[in-house]
């Protein structure tokens, strides 16, 4: 069935670097657009970034623009997302997303259980 | 951006009973509007997509209405399993992806 599964989370302090991984199987990855999706503690969800099929466009939300960069390995079925000058507020639980859409980014019908990501001194 | 906006924040519902979530969005979606289950602890669940069709093996108890800037979410009969979070999510016009605040469904 499909499956995607994060990894890479952890504590960090501020202005450090950190970067996750999204394994996915049970599907072509290849032919899916993919997010990253993010939850602070006790908050709702924000999109972060997404990347199209084969990884040449990327968009990101405002919060992450310049800091973060989404990426995909096609032949390893794996999504990454770089983190860079981590600071307090992008604490959060990463959560990966598959787009069923082809063409452009949509929605999110499946999710992976998260990673959490802490940013503290 | 589009901002959704979610009501109300927390709902009260017996079991059995029929839940009535709302969001509004700043500016017309047309009909690209989803809905998700979030449960504690766990990842979001796809429930609604183009605001009415339901996603693979959704029971038929959830159902999706609106279009434009008002969409509704409704739980004819509610089940233990449905005490949750919703959310809805906008795909009309990116970026950025955008979300609702959610609206917990609580047992009352």
């Amino acid at each position: 069935q499909v499956q995607v599964v994060e990894s890479g989370g952890g504590v960090v302090q501020p202005g450090t670097s950190l970067r996750l991984s999204c394994a996915a199987s049970g599907f072509v990855f290849s032919r899916y657009g993919m997010h990253w999706v993010r939850q602070a503690p006790g908050k709702g969800l924000e999109w972060a970034a997404s990347v199209s099929l084969d990884g040449s466009n990327k968009y990101y939300a405002k919060s992450v623009e310049g800091r973060f960069t989404i990426s995909r390995d096609n032949s390893n079925n794996l999504l990454y997302l770089d983190m860079n000058s981590l600071r307090a507020e992008d604490t959060a639980v990463y959560f990966c997303a598959r787009d069923p859409s082809p063409i452009r980014p949509y929605y999110f019908d499946s999710w992976g259980r998260g990673t959490l990501v802490t940013v503290s001194s | 951006e589009i901002v959704m906006t979610q009501s109300p924040a927390t709902l009260s519902v017996s079991p059995g009973e029929r839940a009535t979530l709302s969001c509004r969005a700043s500016q017309s979606v047309s009909s690209n509007l989803a809905w998700y289950q979030q449960k504690p602890g766990q990842a979001p669940r796809l429930l609604i997509y183009a605001a009415s069709t339901r996603a693979t093996d959704i029971p038929a108890r959830f159902s999706g209405s609106g279009s434009g800037t008002d969409f509704t979410l409704t739980i004819s009969s509610l089940q233990s399993e449905d005490f949750a979070v919703y959310y809805c999510q906008q795909y009309n016009d990116w970026p950025p992806l955008t979300f609702g605040g959610g609206t917990k469904v609580a047992i009352k």
